[in-house]
This record gives structure tokens, sequence and C-alpha cells, in this order.
């Protein structure tokens, strides 16, 4: 069966760097688009960006756009988060999905992690 | 980027009702809308994808329809079970984006 099982959170100062990983099993890893969703404490889904089945293709949300890198390992399957100048709203868990069709970059997420919780707090 | 905009933002039913509830998208995104469910303290739960296509294993008490602008999700009798809060979300371009969630209770 499909899982994925985030790892890496924690609390973390204003302006630092923190990497979240994400592996994966029980699906074909490097055949599918994967992406990274954050929840703020009480608040909603925000999608954060996706990298695409080869990793070729990267695309991020505006709010962490330069400050964020996606990148995953597919001889590891493994996604990865690499998450700088980290500021306090950035503070929420932090999902990975899987894409449901896998060369297309826009499409659903059939499988979720169970997430990770950054707060960012000085 | 294309604005979801959910209602109502919290409801209350009781145990065998019609649930429904409703996501307006601010530009035409065809058939490309989701719905998901997501329970406290859990990962969200992907339901219905392209609008009214329902995700394999998913009760058939759900449901959804729309396309263009105006979609909707409907839960035909509501169980206890189904106490969640339920997202829709759009894929029909980037940024990909969410509504503002919809809290089902039971009254």
């Amino acid at each position: 069966q499909v899982q994925l099982v985030e790892s890496g959170g924690g609390v973390v100062q204003p302006g630092r760097s923190l990497r979240l990983s994400c592996a994966a099993s029980g699906f074909t890893f490097s055949s599918y688009g994967m992406h990274w969703v954050r929840q703020a404490p009480g608040k909603g889904l925000e999608w954060v960006g996706l990298i695409s089945y080869d990793g070729s293709s990267k695309y991020y949300a505006d709010s962490v756009k330069g400050r964020f890198t996606i990148s995953r390992d597919n001889s590891k399957n493994t996604l990865y988060l690499q998450m700088n100048s980290l500021r306090a709203e950035d503070t929420a868990v932090y999902y990975c999905a899987k894409g449901a069709v896998g060369v297309l970059i826009t499409t659903s997420f059939d499988y979720w992690g169970q997430g990770t919780l950054v707060t960012v707090s000085s | 980027d294309i604005q979801m905009t959910q209602s109502p933002s919290s409801l209350s039913a009781s145990v065998g009702d019609r649930v429904t509830i409703t996501c307006r998208a601010s530009q035409d995104i065809s058939k490309y809308l989701n719905w998901y469910q997501q329970k406290p303290g859990k990962a969200p739960k992907l339901l219905i994808y392209d609008a009214s296509t329902l995700q394999t294993g998913v009760p058939s008490r759900f449901s959804g329809s729309g396309s263009g602008t105006d979609f909707t999700f409907t839960i035909s009798s509501l169980q206890p079970e189904d106490i969640a809060t339920y997202y829709c979300q759009q894929y029909d371009n980037l940024p990909l984006t969410f509504g503002g969630g919809t809290k089902v209770e039971i009254k």
C-alpha cells in the first residue's frame, strides 16, 4: 500500500533553515509528481509547491518562492523540502502528497503523508 | 491566481440529513475540481476528483457536480463518521488553490 512518511519538523528560530523529508513506498515513486501542502494551526490548506516525476520541473507558491526548494532522490524514493529564511508565518503542519496522474503537473492528490509540524519561533 | 470560495464555512445537521456545500471559482476551471475530507488531527483524504468522479473506496453517499465556476458537494445522508472539514481545490492552473473549508458538525 502507498505510504508517505514525513520527517524533519521541529522548532526553529526565524531566519534559520530546516529540511523536511518524505519517504515514499508502495508505488513507483519515479513515475509521479509530488507536492508539498501546508496547514497553519487552525487554518486551511495551502499548496506550497511541486516537483515533476523526473525532477525537471518545479513550481512554487509566491509565499515561498526564493526561500523554499523542492527536490527528490528517485533512487531513495524520497522527496525533500529545503526551507530557508524561515518566518513565523511559515509555522504549519507540512504534508507531502502524491500526484494522482504521474506525468501531469496539475492533478489531484490521491495520497497524503501524516504531516510534520514546523514551528518558527524565537 | 484562481480564488476558490466555499460556503458555508460551517454547518450543523442531523444524522440522516442531506448536506450540501458549494464552491465557486473566480474563473472557469472546467471540471478540474477536487473535494477532500479532513478529520481532526488527520491528513486530508481525496473524495471526489474531476468535479464528480468518486475516488475508489469512497462511500456512494458522497457526490459532486458542476463545471465552469460553480460546483456542489453533497452528502446524501449524513453519518456520524462524516464529521470533518471539507475542502474544494482547483487544479486547472498553477498555483493550485483550495477553498477555505466547510466544517460539518452533528446537531
